[in-house]
């Protein structure tokens, strides 16, 4: 059963970097058939598209946050990584690990998701 | 402030209907057949429960359908059971690689 397990610090600075870690057990992230990505949720507000990546292509972002943020992936791992930086307090957000099928369904749904980790900017 | 516009919250008796709006425009909901649907119980992974506009995944009950109008899609919930009782968020690709604008999210009680 495929597992999407998000991770890193609960705490993080105004100004510094906000990185996360997602490793993904019951599927590879070298599949051909998925994209690999984040989404994040403030505190009482919507859910916001972050990024997402093919195993071996460039990842595509939000333009939004594009400025500040890079998705990776650590095939040897099967783990996905996410880095924010010169994060403020409208950066605090529950950040979730997601899955996209790209083959046979089309749109990019996300079809699974972590349980989210919460990320507070805070000094 | 969220792309797509959703109402707040919907609510329905046990075994009644809910349908909850999901507005957006030319460029999100009503250039593209993409229109998916999450069901989020608080503090659980977020569930797709709709994608390509009308398409179920497997597993997801045939009580959860879906439609588009134009720029405005929705989620009926049929035969509303407590287990029902979530939020839901609606999302759509908006071109350019975007691949997902959000709505802030419904609250749906089952009374």
């Amino acid at each position: 059963q495929l597992q999407l397990q998000e991770s890193g610090p609960g705490l993080v600075k105004p100004s510094e970097t906000l990185s996360l870690t997602c490793t993904v057990s019951g599927d590879s992230i070298s599949s051909r058939n998925h994209y690999w990505g984040w989404i994040r949720q403030p505190p009482g507000k919507g859910l916001e598209w972050i990024g997402s990546m093919y195993y071996s292509g460039s990842p595509y972002y939000n333009p939004s946050l594009k400025s500040r943020v890079t998705i990776s992936v650590d095939t040897s791992k099967n783990q996905l990584s996410l880095n924010l930086n010169s994060v403020t307090a409208a950066d605090t957000a529950v950040y979730y690990c997601t899955r996209q099928p790209i083959v046979v369904i089309q749109g990019y749904p996300f079809d699974y998701w972590g349980q989210g980790t919460l990320v507070t900017v805070s000094s | 402030q969220s792309a797509l516009t959703q109402p707040p919250s919907a609510s329905g008796s046990p075994g009644q209907s809910v349908t909850i709006s999901c507005t957006g425009t030319s460029s999100d909901i009503g250039g593209y057949n993409y229109v998916s649907w999450y069901q989020h119980h608080p503090g659980k992974a977020p569930k797709l429960m709709i994608y390509e506009v009308t398409k179920r995944p497997s597993g997801v009950p045939d009580r959860f359908s879906g439609s588009k109008s134009g720029n405005t899609a929705s989620l009926t919930v049929s035969g509303l059971q407590a287990e029902d009782e979530a939020d839901y968020y609606c999302s759509s690709y908006a071109g350019s690689n975007i691949f997902g604008v959000f709505g802030a999210g419904t609250k749906v009680t089952v009374l």
